[in-house]
């Protein structure tokens, strides 16, 4: 089977800018995780898709999205770009939602100017 | 929330020798307990879990011993080898995964 995939694989954009990255996961996994990879924070979960609707959401604010389709594949927005959001996110699959093993994508290295 | 901490940071250790990271956590209700190893540029990898019903769980050098009472979990690594060099995250899920900061471990030949 293929590996998650993730594009773009990097992206710059500057502050006040929007920008969506896309997940897909592995054939047949329908819950997708996104994480954001700073230095010194480790993975900070962002949200959990699970058959189109948001099983779970971390602390972040209101500027970062995310919507899941049909075929399983997910987006996640965000909007309003600040400096700090600068950092690596990676998307995770897994077959089910919850305690299950969770197969990542090679991550969105996204640079904010 | 559920809040992991990691320790240590970091990790050298010579080839050969055993490696120990501990994880506390902070939700009783959490009962999956996975740890990650992420070598530089490459994405994250499951490389052991446990689950809240198992104290231990060994797979070859590596071993995970996980302690409910204490809300504490750890990862071992024995005869360890330059391959072994890597940033290391446990997790515990809640209703969520929750990792740890991570530990960056070198092995030195």
């Amino acid at each position: 089977k293929a590996g998650v995939t993730q594009t773009p694989r990097y992206l710059i954009k500057t502050r006040g800018q929007q920008v969506t990255l896309s997940c897909s996961p592995i054939s047949g996994h329908r819950s997708v995780s996104w994480y954001q990879q700073t230095p010194g924070q480790g993975l900070q979960f962002l949200f959990e898709y699970f058959s189109e609707t948001q099983r779970n959401k971390g602390n972040f604010p209101g500027r970062f999205s995310g919507r899941q389709f049909s075929n399983s594949r997910s987006e996640m927005n965000v909007s309003t770009l600040e400096l700090g959001d600068s950092a690596l996110y990676l998307c995770a699959s897994s077959p089910i939602a919850g305690k299950d093993e969770q197969f990542f994508g090679p991550g969105t290295r996204l640079t904010v100017l | 929330g559920e809040n992991v901490e990691q320790h240590p940071s970091t990790l050298s250790v010579q080839e050969g020798d055993s490696a120990v990271i501990k994880c506390t956590y902070s939700d009783s209700a959490s009962n999956y307990f996975p740890w990650y190893k992420q070598e530089l540029g490459k994405r994250p990898q499951l490389i052991i879990d446990i689950r809240s019903n198992v104290g231990e769980k060994k797979d070859q050098r590596i071993a995970v011993t996980l302690n409910k009472t204490a809300k504490h979990f750890s990862l071992h690594i024995t005869e360890t080898q330059p391959e072994d060099s890597a940033v290391y995250f446990c997790a515990a899920e809640g209703y969520a995964l929750n990792f740890g900061k991570g530990t960056s471990l070198l092995v030195t030949p």
